[in-house]
């Protein structure tokens, strides 16, 4: 069975950093591209990016809101996908969901429980 | 980018059949794929449909998907509604350069 459970979620002051870890089990991990997205009342779902498998060179694609700011990452030894978020924003408040992406990387497969992140002082 | 336009809810009996649409604002509904989430309350999204109307396993057949390019929009139809099916419902779309489009989500009642 795939699992993929999130953890890292907490209240945070804006301004200061948080990394998420997404972790996982029941597929091979390495072959796959892993996933972020966002979610809050007011926006809905939002996507944040994607890293692709080091098959494919593992490179990174970004939401605009994330650029800059955010960092994916993956440890294939440990079947773990990261998401740094560095000077953290009221705004960036959400649920944050990792998942398997579908194999052309424009879509969610399979999600993750989610982890809440608030950002206030 | 583009817009993905969803209703806001929709209702229908169990049995029936209900249909959700997702109309996208510029540029075809054909030339990316549309996935469609379920998201039941307290819980995370699930993927129903990928690639315009494939199920993932698992999923039931009373859900499929589809895309008109006479009305530049895409489908989730649900028949045989049953309780269980309440829930919001997303579609998803991609410009092709990349960013990840959500519609704002129908909210399905089963009464």
């Amino acid at each position: 069975e795939v699992q993929l459970v999130e953890s890292g979620g907490r209240l945070v002051q804006p301004g200061r950093s948080l990394r998420l870890s997404c972790r996982t089990s029941g597929f091979s991990f390495g072959a796959y591209a892993m996933g972020w997205v966002r979610q809050t009342p007011a926006k809905g779902l939002e996507w944040v990016g994607f890293i692709r498998s080091k098959v494919y060179g593992g490179t990174i694609e970004y939401a605009a809101s994330a650029k800059g700011r955010f960092i994916i990452s993956r440890d294939d030894s440990k079947r773990i996908a990261y998401l740094q978020m560095n000077s953290l924003r009221t705004e960036d408040t959400a649920v944050y969901y990792c998942g398997v992406t579908t194999y052309h990387y424009y879509g969610m497969d399979v999600w993750g429980q989610g982890t809440t992140v608030t950002v206030s002082s | 980018n583009f817009m993905l336009t969803q209703p806001l809810s929709v209702s229908e009996s169990p049995g029936k059949t209900v249909t959700i649409s997702c109309t996208r604002s510029s540029g075809s509904v054909a030339t990316n794929y549309v996935q469609w989430y379920q998201q039941r309350p307290g819980s995370a999204p699930n993927t129903m449909i990928y690639d315009n109307n494939q199920r993932p396993s698992g999923v039931p057949d009373r859900f499929s998907g589809s895309i008109d390019r006479s009305s530049n929009s895409a489908s989730l139809t649900i028949s045989g509604l049953r309780t269980e099916d309440e829930a919001d419902y997303y579609c998803q779309s991609h410009a092709t350069d990349g960013p990840w489009v959500f519609g704002g989500g129908t909210k399905l009642t089963v009464l």
